[in-house]
C-alpha cells in the first residue's frame, strides 16, 4: 500500500527564513503528488501539485516543490517565511491504479513562524 | 463561483445515535470524496462518489455510509455513534472525469462532530 512520510511534525522558523518541509512517498510508480495547507478550523487548500512534466512545481503564496523520483521525495520550500504561513501542511499522493480521486495524506507538519 | 459547502459546521451527538452530514460540491463537479480527520489517525479517506455511484472506499466499518444525489450533492451517515467517531469530517469535490489534472480536489470547511 502506498504511504506518505512527512519528516518533522513541528517545524519552527524565523520570519524571513527559508521554509523546508519534507515529504517522501512509497511507490514503485510515481503517483500524483500534492501539498495542502490547513489553517485552524478550516478545510484544506491546495498549494501545488505534480502530475507529469516539469519536476519543479510552483504554487501559490510563493511555495514550490521539487519532485525527485530517485529519492521518492516531494519537499516543499519557500525562500522567505511570512507570519501568515503559520499553519499545518499536508503532503498527499493520489495512486495511479484504481485510486481515482482518493488522496493518501501524510501525518502533517505544523509550521510555526516567529518574529 | 461558490466553493464546497458542508453543513452543519458543528454537531454534538450522544453515543449510540446516528448522524447525517451534508456536502454540496462546486457547480459542475461530479466527484465527492469524504475524509475523517482526527489528532491520532490524521486524515483518512472514507469513500468517493461519482455520478451517484460509490467508486472507491476506505477502511472504515459499515456504520459509515454515504450516498450521492443526481445534483451531485452528497450525504454521509454514521450510525451507532462511538466516542472515537469524534472528528472533523471533510468533503472534497472535483471534476472527477478520469485520472489526470481533474483529480484536483477542493475541500469544504468541514463538519466538527463531537460524540459525548
Amino acid at each position: 500500500a502506498q504511504s506518505v512520510t512527512q519528516l518533522g511534525s513541528h517545524v519552527s522558523v524565523s520570519e524571513g527564513a527559508l521554509v523546508l518541509l519534507r515529504c517522501n512517498y512509497s511507490s514503485s510508480v510515481p503517483p500524483y503528488l500534492f501539498w495542502y495547507v490547513q489553517y485552524p478550523n478550516q478545510g484544506l487548500q491546495l498549494l501545488l501539485k505534480y502530475t507529469t512534466g516539469a519536476t519543479l512545481v510552483k504554487g501559490i503564496n510563493g511555495f514550490e516543490a521539487e519532485f525527485k523520483k530517485s529519492e521518492t521525495s516531494f519537499h516543499l520550500t519557500k525562500p522567505s517565511a511570512h507570519m501568515s504561513d503559520a499553519a499545518e501542511y499536508f503532503c498527499a499522493v493520489s495512486p495511479l491504479s484504481g485510486g481515482y480521486n482518493k488522496l493518501i495524506f501524510g501525518a502533517g507538519t505544523r509550521l510555526a513562524v516567529h518574529p | 463561483k461558490a466553493g464546497v459547502t458542508q453543513t452543519p459546521r458543528y454537531l454534538i451527538k450522544t453515543r449510540g445515535q446516528q448522524v447525517t452530514l451534508s456536502c454540496s460540491p462546486i457547480s459542475g463537479h461530479r466527484s465527492v470524496s469524504w475524509y475523517q480527520q482526527t489528532p491520532g489517525q490524521g486524515l483518512q479517506f472514507l469513500f468517493e462518489y461519482f455520478s451517484e455511484t460509490q467508486r472507491n472506499k476506505g477502511n472504515f466499518p459499515g456504520r459509515f455510509s454515504g450516498r450521492q444525489f443526481s445534483n451531485s450533492r452528497s450525504e454521509m451517515n454514521v450510525s451507532t455513534l462511538e466516542l472515537g467517531d469524534s472528528a472533523l469530517y471533510l468533503c472534497a469535490s472535483s471534476l472527477g472525469q478520469a485520472r489526470g489534472v481533474n483529480t484536483e480536489a477542493f475541500f469544504g470547511q468541514g463538519t466538527r462532530l463531537t460524540v459525548v
